[in-house]
């Protein structure tokens, strides 16, 4: 089984709301990464948080980790149509397994 | 530098025909995967190496053959495609060597769409 499962699966907002994803995992971690997926491209990493750290910030994305609830939160302020795209966590271990995803749509 | 190459990106095969899906990277990485992708089921694990003459398998690796060639290449044989293997495969590499932790990012190319008729 998956270890990092994404809420909710889908996400519709308006340009300049601010969306909010989570993921959660079942086991213990040493770092959580984020990953964007642009509709018929791979995989583009976006930030990487470790175990030891709670909140970390790239631009307008702001990842927070709680390792006492196994999950993490991605918040994406201010969005852009250009920010439509699936969003994917993945926790570390030897085989690096994702999750299904979040499908976001930032409506102009 | 073109990252990870992933060639061809579309197929269409025959159930019972085989074929090879070819992935190159040109960053020196040293750990290289190759994951499939089906709607509403996230990234799939087939196999991984790493390390260049090392291979794993993933979650899913029923139906599949690895090469680890070089460093560089890693490739995946379907050797009797079946319906089942429609997909859109991806193959992705890392930096990281062979411990535990993966502590930075994968780099993925733009997928082979595999449809199997």
């Amino acid at each position: 089984s998956q270890q990092g499962e994404e809420d909710p699966q889908a996400l519709s907002i308006q340009e300049g709301e601010n969306a909010t994803m989570n993921c959660s995992y079942k086991t213990s971690i040493n770092n959580l990464q984020w990953y964007r997926q642009n509709s018929g491209r791979g995989l583009v990493h976006l930030i990487l948080i470790r175990s030891n750290e709670r909140e970390k910030h790239s631009g307008r994305l702001r990842v927070t980790l709680d390792t006492s609830k196994k999950s993490s939160s991605l918040l994406i302020t201010a969005s852009r149509a250009a920010d439509t795209a699936s969003y994917f966590c993945a926790t570390d271990s030897r085989k690096f397994y994702f999750g299904s995803g979040t499908k976001l749509n930032v409506k102009p | 530098n073109a990252g990870v190459t992933q060639t061809p990106k579309f197929q269409v095969l025959k159930t019972g025909q085989s074929m090879t899906l070819q992935c190159a990277q040109d960053m020196n990485h040293n750990s290289m995967y190759w994951y499939r992708q089906d709607p509403g089921m996230g990234l799939r694990l087939i196999y991984y190496s790493a390390s260049e003459g090392t291979t794993d398998k993933g979650e899913v690796p029923n139906g599949y053959n690895v090469s680890r060639l070089n460093k560089r290449e890693f490739s995946l044989r379907l050797e009797s495609a079946a319906p089942s293997q429609t997909s859109v495969y991806f193959c992705a590499s890392s930096p990281h060597d062979r411990g535990f932790t993966i502590n930075s990012p994968l780099h993925f190319g733009n997928g082979t769409r595999l449809t199997v008729t």
